[in-house]
Formats: C-alpha cells, sequence, structure tokens
C-alpha cells in the first residue's frame, strides 16, 4: 500500500517567510511523528500525534513551530518567522499506535532551505 | 531523557568483511530499540527492532543486533557485507515512560562505506 507521503518535497524560502510542510500518513495509522535531520543535530524528534491531539509537544525548538492534525490523518508543521538555522529535512512518520509497540514508517521528507 | 552514542561516525570495509556498529544509550528502564537504514537517495527504513523477549533480534537483509541489557547497548552486525550495504545507519531508542513521550531519540548516525 501507499506509504507516508510529504509534500513538497523541496522548498527555499526567505528569512522571515512562514512556511507549511504537509504529512499524509499511512491511512488507519493513528500516530504520527515530526522529526527533523540537519547535518549538525543528527535526527531531533519534534512533536508527536496520537489521533488529532498532541500529548508531547517537547521537541519543538521554538514558539515559531507549530504542528496540527486533522481529521486523525493530514499534518501539517508551521515554521513562522523562518531563520537560517532552521534550513533542515523535515520528515514525518506514522504508526498503528504508540512508540512503545509499533514501528514507525518514515515519509521521504521536506528538504527546507532558508535563504 | 535518554541519549543515543554510536561511536563509529564512519566506517569503510570491503566487500565480503563482518560488521559491528556500536549502540549504547542511556536510559535505566525499559525501552524499545531500533536500527534504521537510510540508503542514498532514499528515506528512513526499519532494519529491526527489540521491544522484549529474545535479545537477540533478526532483521531484514541479514542483519542482526544484540541487545544487552547490563552494558546499555544494542549493537548492529552483518557477517558479511555487500557493496548495497552502503547507506547511513542510525540507532534509535524510545523509553517506555509514559505520559505521550512517544517520539524516537536517535544517535547520530554512522556512514558506512562498502568497497567493491
Amino acid at each position: 500500500g501507499a506509504g507516508v507521503s510529504q509534500s513538497p518535497s523541496n522548498k527555499v524560502t526567505e528569512k522571515g517567510k512562514d512556511v507549511e510542510l504537509r504529512c499524509d500518513p499511512i491511512s488507519g495509522h493513528t500516530a504520527l511523528y515530526w522529526y527533523r535531520q540537519s547535518l549538525g543535530q543528527g535526527l531531533e524528534f519534534l512533536i508527536y500525534f496520537q489521533g488529532n491531539s498532541a500529548p508531547d509537544k517537547s521537541g519543538l525548538p521554538s514558539d515559531r513551530f507549530s504542528a496540527e492534525r486533522t481529521g486523525g490523518s493530514v499534518s501539517t508543521l508551521t515554521i513562522q518567522r523562518t531563520q537560517q538555522e532552521d534550513s533542515a529535512v523535515y520528515l514525518c512518520a506514522s504508526s498503528s499506535g504508540p512508540a512503545r509497540s509499533y514501528e514507525q514508517y518514515f515519509g521521504p521528507g521536506t528538504r527546507l532551505t532558508v535563504t | 531523557a535518554q541519549s543515543v552514542s554510536q561511536h563509529n561516525h564512519h566506517v569503510i570495509l570491503s566487500e565480503a568483511a563482518s560488521l559491528e556498529l556500536g549502540c549504547n544509550y542511556s536510559y535505566g528502564g525499559t525501552v524499545n530499540l531500533f536500527w534504521y537504514v537510510q540508503y542514498p537517495g532514499q528515506h528512513l527504513q526499519l532494519l529491526l527492532k527489540y521491544f522484549s523477549g529474545d535479545p537477540l533480534v533478526k532483521g531484514i537483509k541479514g542483519f542482526e543486533a544484540e541487545f544487552i541489557k547490563s552494558k546499555f547497548s544494542f549493537n548492529l552486525r552483518k557477517p558479511s557485507v555487500q557493496w548495497s550495504d552502503t547507506a547511513e545507519y542510525f540507532c534509535a531508542v524510545n523509553a517506555d515512560v509514559g505520559g505521550g513521550a512517544d517520539g524516537l531519540t536517535f544517535g547520530k548516525g554512522t556512514h558506512l562505506i562498502i568497497q567493491p
């Protein structure tokens, strides 16, 4: 079946602009995760959704970052007033349940470049 | 908070050599352990996972890993590597702390190059 999809695959934006990144999880997966992959920091956990609620927002780097999930499916990660240090690959993953019991399936990522 | 250490950042091997990539984590409670692989130009894929039971777990493509609780380790092994194993390998941990803390903590990754 279809895997996790993300759009856009690449995004170049000017410093100070807002960006929205989209994730479509595997159909039926209740849990959804956002991660960031950058050269300096490796893979960092950002936020986790169970259904439409986000019990764990501890990984969001600043209040410029927010995420929502609607209908228990699609999720959007929004970065306001982008900074150059936001440049990274943003990965989305989904699973059938919580990470302590179920494996996560990753999407191809969105490469964000802030100029 | 848990952390994951991968000691080998770059490894270069010849085909048919044996492979062992180290992974250590810091968390004293129950953990779930994973190895993911990222082939060039592709997205992260799960190689293998440990949740409970037999500490020696077998994954795809001939990989295996052993969970040694006393050493806080989950090293990845393959007896004979192939050129197609060239990739970035990530060890990851999820600590069973409850309360919705369900993200994975990843190591920095090991870049493996297999020379023909």
